[in-house]
C-alpha cells in the first residue's frame, strides 16, 4: 500500500463545526508536518511532530510513530480554513518528506 | 525569518525548450529539495542536495538535472520539456539537524 494514506479524501463542515484528519503509515515514520495549501497553492506548515500533542488556537496535532499515525484535528470551523491539507512523513533517512494524498476541506456558513 | 524563494513564479514552456527553474534560501540550510506537485495530488520528491556541488536523484528524476551552485541556490533543470512536466514546482530547504522542510512559494510550469 502506499507509504502515507490520508483519510477522508474530502471533508465539508459547516463553520462552527470541529472535526479530524487523519494519515496512517506504512512504516514507522521519524517526524510528520502537516501542511494547509490555500486557494493561491502556497503551502502553509501548520505543525511539525516528532512526538506527542501539540496545538495552536484552534488546531491540534498528534503524532504517534509506534502506532504510526498523525492526526489534525480543527475545531470551531472558520471560512478561512477552507483549502487542501496534506501530511508529509519524514521516515528518517533525512532525505525526503512523504506526502499524503491530501483533504480537501470545504467549510460552509 | 527562514526564507524560501523561487523564480519564476510561473512560465509557459514549449515543447522541446530548456527550462531552469531558480531557488533561493536564506535560511543557511545544507538541505535543499524540488518537488512536483500534480493537480489534485501530493508533492513527490525529483532530486535534492545536502551540500553545494552535489545533488541525489529522488523518487522521480527522469526528465530532469539540478544544480547546487552554493549553499543558497538550488536549480531544476529541464533539457527538454515535455507536456508531461507540466506542474507546480515547489523549494525546499531544511537544516542539517532538524527534520521540518520549509517551503518555498511555488513555480507553475506550463509546457505546451
Amino acid at each position: 500500500g502506499m507509504p502515507v494514506e490520508q483519510n477522508p479524501p474530502a471533508l465539508s463542515l459547516y463553520e462552527g463545526a470541529d472535526s479530524g484528519l487523519r494519515c496512517n503509515f506504512s512504516t514507522t515514520m521519524k517526524s510528520v508536518q502537516w501542511f494547509q495549501q490555500n486557494h493561491r497553492g502556497r503551502l502553509i506548515t501548520l505543525f511539525y511532530l516528532a512526538q506527542g500533542t501539540k496545538e495552536n488556537g484552534r488546531l491540534k496535532s498528534t503524532f504517534n510513530s509506534k502506532e504510526r499515525y498523525s492526526t489534525l484535528h480543527i475545531k470551531d470551523a472558520q471560512l478561512e480554513d477552507s483549502g487542501t491539507y496534506f501530511c508529509a512523513a519524514d521516515g528518517g533517512s533525512g532525505n525526503k518528506l512523504i506526502f499524503g494524498t491530501g483533504t480537501l476541506l470545504s467549510v460552509k456558513p | 525569518e527562514a526564507a524560501v524563494t523561487q523564480s519564476p513564479r510561473s512560465k509557459v514552456a514549449v515543447t522541446g525548450g530548456k527550462v531552469t527553474l531558480s531557488c533561493h534560501q536564506t535560511n543557511n540550510h545544507d538541505y535543499m529539495y524540488w518537488y512536483r506537485q500534480d493537480t489534485g495530488h501530493g508533492l513527490r520528491l525529483i532530486h535534492y542536495s545536502y551540500v553545494a556541488d552535489s545533488t541525489e536523484k529522488g523518487d522521480i528524476p527522469d526528465g530532469y538535472k539540478a544544480s547546487r551552485p552554493s549553499q543558497e541556490n538550488f536549480s531544476l533543470i529541464l533539457e527538454l520539456a515535455s507536456l508531461s512536466q507540466t506542474a507546480v514546482y515547489f523549494c525546499a530547504s531544511r537544516d542539517n539537524n532538524y527534520a521540518e522542510q520549509f517551503f518555498g512559494p511555488g513555480t507553475r510550469l506550463t509546457v505546451l
